[in-house]
């Protein structure tokens, strides 16, 4: 059965310090893993894209890694600032299909 | 990069009537459009998958005769919420592809539908 799972499912964090979310997956055939944040009241906004072959990619503070052999994957949060309080939301895609984790919430406090 | 504007952001509609919410590709063609509402603190769920022309893809346990989906252009959809109840109040959330799941996944901002 393909499957997206998340953890933690909410996590807190002062402001500056850094967090790591993580990914597993069941879905096969994998064609690419993408992370999203999620404000309250908005639509999901893309952070970053991995296909099977790349196994890092960053946009600023954030940090996705991907292990296609284990299915796992992370999203790290470098000094963590007040407006990343969001949801972060992993999607692995089969070609056409989407499959989305359940999200983790993540508050930054000051 | 890939923009889709989703109109309206938040709607307020008596019981009964219908609503209309559009979903528009500003600067690609999408060729496919996804529907997927979202209850609180819970992850999108599917609705439906539209292609441009054709009738759009239920998923399970979705009334196609309640939420009316129309993809008439490369790009415009529309997701028509009939005769809405009040358990129909959720958030609204569009996303268009170009060539069903390439790169230029884009989600639009969301509507917040209130039936009172």
């Amino acid at each position: 059965k393909n499957q997206v799972e998340q953890s933690p499912q909410s996590l807190i964090i002062l402001e500056g310090k850094n967090c790591t979310l993580q990914c597993n997956y069941t879905v096969s055939p994998f064609s690419n893993l993408r992370w999203y944040k999620q404000d309250t009241g908005r639509g999901p906004v893309s952070l970053t894209i991995m296909t099977f072959s790349e196994n890092t990619k960053s946009n600023g503070r954030y940090t996705a890694t991907l292990d296609a052999d284990t299915k796992q994957s992370s999203l790290h949060i470098t000094a963590s600032q007040l407006s990343d309080s969001a949801s972060y939301i992993c999607v692995v895609s089969p070609l056409g299909q989407f499959y989305f984790g359940t999200g983790t919430s993540l508050t930054v406090i000051p | 990069g890939a923009v889709v504007s989703q109109h309206p952001s938040r709607v307020i509609c008596k019981s009964g009537t219908s609503v209309k919410i559009e979903c528009r590709s500003l600067d690609f063609q999408a060729t496919t459009m996804f529907w997927y509402r979202q209850f609180p603190k819970k992850s999108l769920m599917l609705m439906a998958t539209s292609n441009e022309g054709s009738k759009a893809t239920y998923e399970q346990g979705v009334e196609k005769d309640k939420f009316l989906i129309n993809h008439a252009s490369l790009t415009l959809s529309t997701l028509t919420v009939t005769s809405a109840h009040p358990e129909d109040s959720s958030f609204y959330i569009c996303s268009a592809s170009v060539g069903g799941g390439g790169v230029g996944y884009t989600f639009g901002s969301g509507t917040r539908l209130t039936v009172v």
